[in-house]
């Protein structure tokens, strides 16, 4: 079976500083692991994902996320958070499909994330 | 693109009536789902297809509830009869399937269904 945590229910920060949203997971297999944003009644946005290859992986809006294997984690970050960023973020992860069939994105709780000035 | 479509965005209505969510998918994706998003509950996955064919809908909650996709560019949710507990924000997404799988989900709007 396929789980993903996100430890925080809140992250505050400051504009202009460093952001860092958690994410762990579990699973069988190969991971791919998404991140998505949802802003005030709106539908999830996708941000980025990891397939396999660098375990850096850039997205849209100057986020990116870090595959660490050894860890299970794949924690999202942004260098300086804008307060435009203030939004739900979900953290999802499926495991890689080897002999076809299925296609569930297993999401996290959501953590919210507020930035102030 | 313009993206997946859903109809309507709110819909209020009262404990017993029926209630039809419509969802047209990006075209050419070959899957869709059908989600539910709570405060308790969170996001919950309740149905999906696959080139029209319901893959696996562990996730409705009851009989009340039906879903159908008679062709690749439309699906309806149906809950009959609604009670005050479907209230909820019901969103449907679609992704096309790629080899392995990591294929995204790209999600609609949404529907904000409120039952009174």
């Amino acid at each position: 079976a396929q789980s993903v945590a996100q430890p925080e229910d809140q992250v505050n920060v400051a504009e202009g500083n460093p952001l860092t949203v958690k994410c762990t997971y579990s699973v069988s297999g190969n991971p791919y692991l998404f991140w998505y944003v949802q802003y005030p009644n709106r539908g999830l946005q996708f941000l980025l994902k990891y397939i396999t290859g660098d375990n850096l992986v850039k997205g849209s809006y100057g986020f990116e996320a870090e595959f660490n294997k050894s860890q299970t984690s794949f924690h999202l970050k942004k260098p300086s958070a804008l307060v435009s960023d203030s939004a739900l973020y979900f953290c999802a992860v499926r495991e890689e499909e080897l002999t076809g069939g299925g296609n569930k994105l297993t999401f996290g709780t959501g953590t919210q994330l507020k930035v102030e000035l | 693109d313009a993206g997946v479509i859903q109809s309507p965005r709110h819909e209020v209505t009262e404990m017993g009536q029926e209630v039809t969510l419509r969802c047209k998918p990006i075209s050419g994706h070959d899957y869709l789902f059908w989600y539910r998003q709570t405060m308790m509950r969170g996001l919950e996955l309740l149905i999906y297809f696959n080139n029209n064919v319901p893959i696996d809908d562990s996730g409705m909650p009851e009989d009340r509830f039906s879903a159908k996709m008679p062709n690749a560019s439309f699906s309806t949710l149906k809950i009959q009869p609604s009670e005050p507990r479907d209230s909820a924000v019901y969103f449907c997404a679609s992704s096309n399937h790629r080899a392995g799988g990591g294929e995204t989900q790209y999600f609609g709007p949404g529907t904000r269904l409120l039952v009174l």
